[in-house]
């Protein structure tokens, strides 16, 4: 089974409309982290979260750390065609040479 | 340009081809990562250089072979591979200052490989 589960796996919103995606590891946390995927290309780093209770805002994206839960959510505010692509949660198991990442949620965002 | 340079951007090979794939990055990061993306399935991390060390996933088939012969340039030899190897192959870097730290790794923008 994977060790971080994302959800919903896929998403499809209207332009303007709010979303979340969440993220949830069956391990502890020593970090979590955010990337985008555009269709086909590499991963770019959005943000990461270190500590429980972390919130951390870029743009229209916000992330959120909850240590107990083991869980993360990521919410975008007003989405925009330009938000579209997948987005997929990441962590390390704390040896520093590890790094795995969630399930993904693909979004596409409707003009 | 993120930093992170991996060649070819698109492979064909026959199953008994031989080829490499090329990564290339200057930011000074000592940790460098193959990951495969295959359609509708989660990003596997198939082998890690760190520090010196490799550290690889017992699952991926020995018919993938990684090089690293410095901490800037990561290779990933093919050799007789199969049809459903045909994936995203992507390189990563990244800088880890030890156990517990912040380790944010740079993507390259991924090798597709079609395998005949």
């Amino acid at each position: 089974s994977q060790e971080l589960e994302q959800s919903p796996q896929s998403l499809i919103v209207q332009e303007g409309k709010n979303l979340t995606i969440n993220c949830t590891s069956s391990k502890t946390l020593y970090g979590l982290y955010w990337y985008k995927q555009k269709y086909g290309e590499g991963l770019i780093f959005l943000m990461m979260l270190q500590k429980g209770g972390e919130e951390k805002s870029h743009e229209k994206i916000t992330a959120k750390l909850d240590e107990k839960k083991q869980q993360s959510s990521l919410h975008i505010t007003a989405s925009q065609p330009s938000h579209a692509g997948i987005y997929l949660c990441g962590a390390d198991r704390g040896t520093g040479n590890q790094f795995y990442f969630g399930t993904g949620t693909s979004l596409t965002v409707i003009p | 340009e993120t930093g992170v340079t991996q060649t070819p951007r698109h492979l064909v090979m026959g199953m008994t081809n031989k080829k490499s794939l090329k990564c290339e990055q200057h930011l000074g990061h000592n940790a460098m990562y193959w990951y495969k993306q295959s359609a509708k399935k989660p990003l596997e991390l198939m082998f890690v250089y760190s520090l010196e060390e490799r550290v690889e996933n017992n699952s991926v088939p020995s018919r993938f072979s990684p090089e690293c012969p410095n901490s800037s340039h990561l290779f990933l030899h093919l050799h007789t591979l199969q049809p459903e190897d045909s994936a995203l192959y992507l390189c990563a870097s990244s800088l880890i200052r030890g156990a517990g730290g912040a380790n944010v790794l740079t993507f390259g923008a991924g090798s597709r490989l079609t395998v005949l």
